[in-house]
């Protein structure tokens, strides 16, 4: 079974309006972390935003933030306020076990988002 | 946060040949990664390189293909030998500090095999 989950391959949003990217994980480890990275046409990875298994509240940095559904097992990404440099390659990745431990990255598939006027 | 320096970012070479790719880091870390991202695809670990071990290699992926070496804490490289077209790619080193939550990735290697 597929550990991350992107099912969508591509999104349109208006300039100015906000969209969300789902992420749907599976694990059997209590403690995990959820990350999402933007991946512009350069290729590096620009992190985004990071939620801890055990975190009461949605983690939010500045235009993004993230809908952490625990029981369903969801993380998805909600961008505000789109701007035309949003446009990229958006990647969910997971990390099970505690934070530091070396335990790797595992990623969706990716959603790429295009911004339009 | 950390600055990951990689070199080079791009390079085209011919089949056969082989290639280091380097990952330098301003800091000292435990743990550095090695990931691959096949053209139009999600990112896949190739290796976990600690210093003073062997790296440890993912399924699918060989050290006799993908050499790494790791002799100290804030460097490490990875060889792409005897190239194939299949392996043109990104690759993408990646730290994690211990205090830290975030995962930080130097800014790719694209490689053409031709």
């Amino acid at each position: 079974a597929q550990k991350i989950t992107q099912t969508q391959p591509g999104m349109f949003v208006q300039e100015k309006e906000a969209v969300t990217l789902d992420c749907t994980y599976d694990t059997s480890d209590p403690s995990y972390g959820l990350f999402w990275y933007k991946q512009p046409s350069s290729g590096e990875m620009i992190f985004l935003i990071y939620q801890g298994s055990y975190d009461q509240q949605n983690a939010t940095e500045g235009r993004y933030s993230l809908n952490f559904q625990k029981a369903r097992k969801s993380a998805n990404l909600v961008i505000s306020a789109s701007q035309l440099g949003d446009s990229a390659m958006y990647f969910c990745a997971m990390r099970e076990g505690q934070s530091g431990g070396g335990n790797k990255l595992t990623f969706g598939t990716g959603t790429q988002l295009k911004v339009e006027l | 946060s950390a600055v990951i320096s990689q070199k080079p970012s791009r390079d085209i070479c011919q089949r056969g040949t082989s290639l280091t790719i380097q990952c330098q880091v301003d800091s000292q870390v435990t743990m550095m990664f090695w990931y691959r991202q096949q053209p139009g695809q999600s990112l896949t670990l190739i290796a976990t390189a600690n210093q003073g071990s062997e790296a440890t290699y993912e399924s699918g992926f060989v050290i006799d293909k993908f050499p790494i070496s790791r002799p100290n804490l804030t460097f490490s490289t990875l060889t792409v030998s005897n190239m194939s077209p299949e392996d043109s790619s990104i690759y993408l080193c990646s730290v994690e500090f211990p205090a830290n939550t975030e995962a930080f990735f130097g800014q790719g290697t694209r490689l053409t095999v031709v």
